[in-house]
């Protein structure tokens, strides 16, 4: 069965420090991994999209790394800001196109 | 540009009843999804569109649940009699192409059956 967990399921952190949410998967024949962030009340916001031959995509602050011999993957959100609360999505497809979505990591950063 | 955008916004009816909810996909993405995400649990596949042809509906819960996406724009789910367990969040997803293009997703359906 196709399964995607997400660790930890919550974080806190200060503004201006750094933070990384992790995503293992199982999904096969994968396809690839998705990092989405999701604000309370609103649909989710692609951040990166990642295929199996590349190991890391940056979108601002924003960097996703992957490591598909051990099937996982990690979101490194630097020098945090307020805005940056949100649940942070990670979504694996497999070649056939479906989506395997994991619960989230609901992020709060504090001032 | 447009994104995707989804009709209502909100939903309250009562047990039984019927509701229709509505997607707009980004013109010119053949691929539409509808998804959903229920009290508390991770957002969960319901089917997923070609065109108007139903690429793969394994995701649909039971024969109360109609999707259908005539003339392949717009996409509609209705749910048929709506029952307490279907409250949640319903979005739709659409994209150009399979592999590496982005998903994109609406704001979403907020669906409560009382």
């Amino acid at each position: 069965k196709n399964q995607v967990e997400q660790s930890p399921q919550s974080l806190i952190i200060l503004e201006g420090k750094n933070c990384t949410l992790q995503c293992n998967y199982t999904v096969s024949p994968f396809s690839n991994l998705r990092w989405y962030k999701q604000d309370t009340g609103r649909g989710p916001v692609s951040l990166t999209i990642m295929t199996f031959s590349e190991n890391t995509k940056s979108n601002g602050r924003y960097t996703a790394t992957l490591d598909a011999d051990t099937k996982q993957s990690s979101l490194h959100i630097t020098a945090s800001q307020l805005s940056d609360s949100a649940s942070y999505i990670c979504v694996v497809s497999a070649r056939a196109g479906k989506s395997t979505f994991g619960d989230g990591t609901t992020l709060t950063v504090k001032p | 540009e447009a994104g995707v955008t989804q009709f209502p916004s909100h939903s309250v009816i009562e047990k039984g009843q019927t509701v229709t909810l509505r997607c707009d996909p980004i013109s010119g993405h053949d691929n539409l999804y509808w998804y959903r995400r229920v009290m508390g649990k991770e957002i969960k596949f319901l089917l997923h569109f070609v065109k108007e042809s139903k690429q793969d509906e394994s995701g649909m819960p039971n024969n109360r649940f109609l999707a259908e996406r005539t003339g392949g724009t717009y996409s509609t789910l209705k749910v048929q009699p709506a029952e307490l367990e279907d409250s949640g969040v319903y979005f739709c997803a659409s994209s150009q192409e399979l592999a590496r293009n982005t998903i994109y997703f609406g704001e979403g359906s907020w669906l409560t059956v009382v």
